[in-house]
């Protein structure tokens, strides 16, 4: 069972930001938060990770609450392209970390759709 | 970021044959592979994890006789749906995982889209 929820489908008018959230309230200390999104009949495309500390990247920011049972994934200024699946997993990435599963496993994620 | 290809991108068989996919890492050697697929509109599934040179480890419900995996080499993975049905239908996506220093990267493929009529 994936270890996240996400809202099952969001609207965001083209050039504001996109907000997206996760809630991940069993995540584990050794666990980080993966994003990853599908654009139709593509294969998935990552995003960004973190594990506690606000993320950056030339796609999109992370920000992870100071709990960590909860995320919201940043896309500043969406374009149509940006219509797609967006899914939020939990996952051990560090090797020799511990318990816990390497495996990426999907739930439904959230389906953005990018209005012109 | 690494580049996944998979080959065929789309293809068409006939009820009781069988279908050969390729998966490819092109630019880094993948010490693990995964094959997913994914019906219309529902999330991914796992179907299977391989490591190279060694068996594919199927997850619950997923028949190993009729998914042959072989990852014969740290680039390449295949996956086979012998005697396809209709029922097999579906979007295939394999994945490649690598190991950048002390942590894991996974990659995915563009999928492959099976029509088995």
């Amino acid at each position: 069972d994936a270890k996240t929820t996400q809202p099952p489908s969001m609207d965001c008018a083209e050039g504001r930001a996109a907000n997206l959230p996760c809630n991940h309230s069993t995540i584990s200390g050794n666990e980080y938060v993966y994003w990853y999104r599908q654009i139709h009949s593509q294969g998935p495309q990552y995003i960004i990770h973190g594990l506690k500390n606000n993320e950056t990247n030339e796609m999109a920011s992370l920000i992870i609450t100071e709990d960590r049972k909860s995320s919201t994934l940043i896309l500043p200024h969406a374009t149509l392209r940006d219509t797609a699946v967006y899914y939020c997993i939990v996952r051990v990435a560090r090797f020799g970390s511990g318990a816990g599963s390497y495996q990426l496993t999907f739930g439904k994620g959230t389906k953005l759709s990018v209005i012109p | 970021g690494a580049v996944v290809s998979q080959h065929p991108s789309r293809v068409i068989c006939k009820s009781g044959t069988s279908v050969k996919i390729e998966c490819r890492s092109l630019d880094f050697q993948a010490t693990t592979m995964f094959w997913y697929r994914q019906f219309p509109k529902k999330s991914l599934m796992l179907m299977a994890t391989s490591n190279e040179g060694s068996k594919a480890t199927y997850e619950q419900g997923v028949e190993k006789d009729k998914f042959l995996i072989n990852h014969a080499s740290l680039t390449l993975s295949t996956l086979t749906v012998t005697s396809a049905h209709p029922e097999d239908s579906s979007f295939y996506i394999c994945s490649a995982r690598r190991l950048a220093g002390q942590f894991y990267e996974q990659y995915f493929g563009p999928g492959t889209r099976l029509t088995v009529t």
